[in-house]
């Protein structure tokens, strides 16, 4: 079993479309909680961070994680072009190391 | 644009050659990580180096090898390349050593072995 499980997709929305994306993880010690965006030939780039259980919004976006049922979503209100890309989940603990989930490709139709 | 710059962009070898990949991190940056990236394995953590010293490792092969230099940049060698390693390869940096906060990624070099 992986450590971050993360469906691949792709999802296909029309804009303007409220989206979900969804990881599971299996590591307890995970202590934060992070969303990257990747652009096609591009590095993934920070999107969302979050320590603690529960929701954080910016702007168009709500990170929610619930800890107890090891899951961290990431909702995109009113959903854009500019927002198709690959979205990857990234749990990290008390070790140096982040771990990334495969990646959801999102492609938000005009 | 991160502040990571990574070089070569793109890369193609053949098997049983060595390359190495270079990565210069943001003005400030201790700590340097290393990833790989395919289609079916996602993004792989390979190794951590802060301020010269390798302070994490994970999936990297006993042929990969890797160095953090006094002036913070770092190399990733590749050797006895196999057809499996073909991969995005990418360098992210931090400020952090330990909880790793933020990473901020370079755009990655792309290994193709034939």
């Amino acid at each position: 079993q992986k450590e971050v499980e993360q469906d691949p997709g792709p999802l296909s929305v029309p804009e303007g479309a409220i989206v979900s994306l969804n990881c599971t993880y299996s590591n307890s010690a995970f202590q934060y909680f992070m969303w990257y965006r990747q652009y096609s030939r591009k590095g993934p780039e920070l999107l969302m961070y979050t320590y603690s259980s529960g929701n954080k919004e910016d702007g168009r976006f709500t990170a929610q994680v619930d800890k107890s049922s090891k899951y961290i979503s990431l909702f995109i209100r009113d959903s854009q072009p500019s927002d198709s890309a690959t979205y990857l989940c990234a749990d990290g603990g008390a070790t140096n190391k982040l771990i990334f989930g495969t990646g959801t490709l999102l492609a938000v139709q005009p | 644009d991160s502040g990571v710059t990574q070089t070569p962009k793109h890369l193609i070898t053949a098997t049983g050659q060595r390359v190495t990949l270079r990565c210069s991190p943001r003005s400030g940056d201790l700590s340097v990580y290393w990833y790989q990236q395919s289609l079916d394995q996602g993004l792989q953590f390979l190794i951590q180096y802060y301020n010269g010293e390798e302070r994490a490792k994970g999936n990297i092969l006993e042929r990969f090898s890797a160095q953090q230099f006094p002036d913070l940049h770092s190399e990733l060698n590749l050797s006895s390349l196999e057809l499996g390693d073909s991969a995005l390869y990418f360098c992210a940096s931090s400020t952090h050593s330990g909880d790793t906060g933020e990473l901020f990624f370079g755009e990655g070099s792309r290994l193709t072995v034939l």
